[in-house]
C-alpha cells in the first residue's frame, strides 16, 4: 500500500525559533499533498493544500507567512513553522494523494517551550 | 461546503461484539467515503473505503453501508478484538472540492476483555 513518512516524528523547541517538517511519499508520486493539525481529543484540522510546483493554498484563519509550505517535487513537502510560540504546540499530520485517496503520514509532535 | 457528523462520540463493547460508527454528511455531491483508524500518537491509518456508486463494501471483519439518498454512511467491525481499540473517523469527499476531505469528529472505541 502507499507510504507516507514525516521527519521528525516529534521536536521541541525554543519559542521564537523556527521548525521543518518534512513530509514524503515513499512508493509514489503525490501532486497534492495536504498537512493538518491536531489537537489532543479532536479531529483533524485542515491547515493548507500543497500543490507541487505552485504555491500551497491555506484555510481560512491560517497564517501563510507563519507556516511557510513548500512542494518542490512530487514526492516531498515540507511545512515550516516560523518564529513558534506555545499556542503552535500540536500534533502536525501530512497525507499525500493517490487518486482520489488520501494517505496519511504518521505525524509530528511540535512542542513549543 | 460539506458538513460531516459522526456518532457515537465514545462506544464501549466487549471482545467478540459488533461496533457500529454512523456518519451523515450534508452535500449530496459527495462521492467518496473512507474511514481512518488512528491509534494514540501516530497517523490515520485507511482501513476501508466507499465510492457512491457502491451500496456497501466489506474487507474481512470490517464493513461499510452508504445510503445515498439519506445520505448516510456506517462502519461495522464485527467480532471485535482489544487491538480494534482506537479512535475512528469518517470523512467525505466532495466532488470537484480539489480532493479535501471533510472530517467527523471521531470516535473512540475501546473494546473491553
Amino acid at each position: 500500500g502507499a507510504v507516507v513518512s514525516q521527519h521528525p516524528s516529534w521536536v521541541i523547541c525554543k519559542s521564537g525559533t523556527s521548525v521543518k517538517i518534512e513530509c514524503r511519499s515513499l512508493d509514489f508520486q503525490a501532486t497534492t499533498m495536504f498537512w493538518y493539525r491536531q489537537f489532543p481529543k479532536q479531529s483533524l484540522m485542515l491547515m493548507a493544500t500543497s500543490n507541487e510546483g505552485s504555491k500551497a493554498t491555506y484555510e481560512q484563519g491560517v497564517e501563510k507567512d507563519k507556516f511557510l509550505i513548500n512542494h518542490a517535487s512530487l514526492t516531498l513537502s515540507t511545512l515550516t513553522v516560523t518564529s513558534a510560540h506555545p499556542e503552535d504546540s500540536s500534533f502536525y499530520i501530512c497525507s499525500a494523494v493517490e487518486g482520489s485517496t488520501q494517505y496519511f503520514g504518521p505525524g509530528t509532535r511540535l512542542t513549543v517551550l | 461546503g460539506e458538513n460531516v457528523e459522526q456518532h457515537p462520540s465514545t462506544l464501549s463493547v466487549q471482545e467478540g461484539d459488533s461496533a457500529v460508527i454512523k456518519c451523515t454528511y450534508s452535500d449530496s455531491a459527495s462521492n467518496y467515503f473512507p474511514w481512518y483508524k488512528q491509534e494514540l500518537g501516530k497517523g490515520p491509518q485507511l482501513i476501508i473505503d466507499i465510492r457512491s456508486n457502491v451500496g456497501e463494501k466489506k474487507d474481512q471483519r470490517i464493513a461499510v453501508t452508504l445510503n445515498k439518498t439519506a445520505k448516510h454512511f456506517s462502519l461495522h467491525i464485527t467480532e471485535t478484538q482489544p487491538e480494534d481499540s482506537a479512535v475512528y473517523f469518517c470523512a467525505a469527499l466532495l466532488t470537484g472540492g480539489g480532493n479535501k476531505l471533510t472530517f467527523g469528529t471521531g470516535t473512540q472505541l475501546k473494546v473491553e476483555l
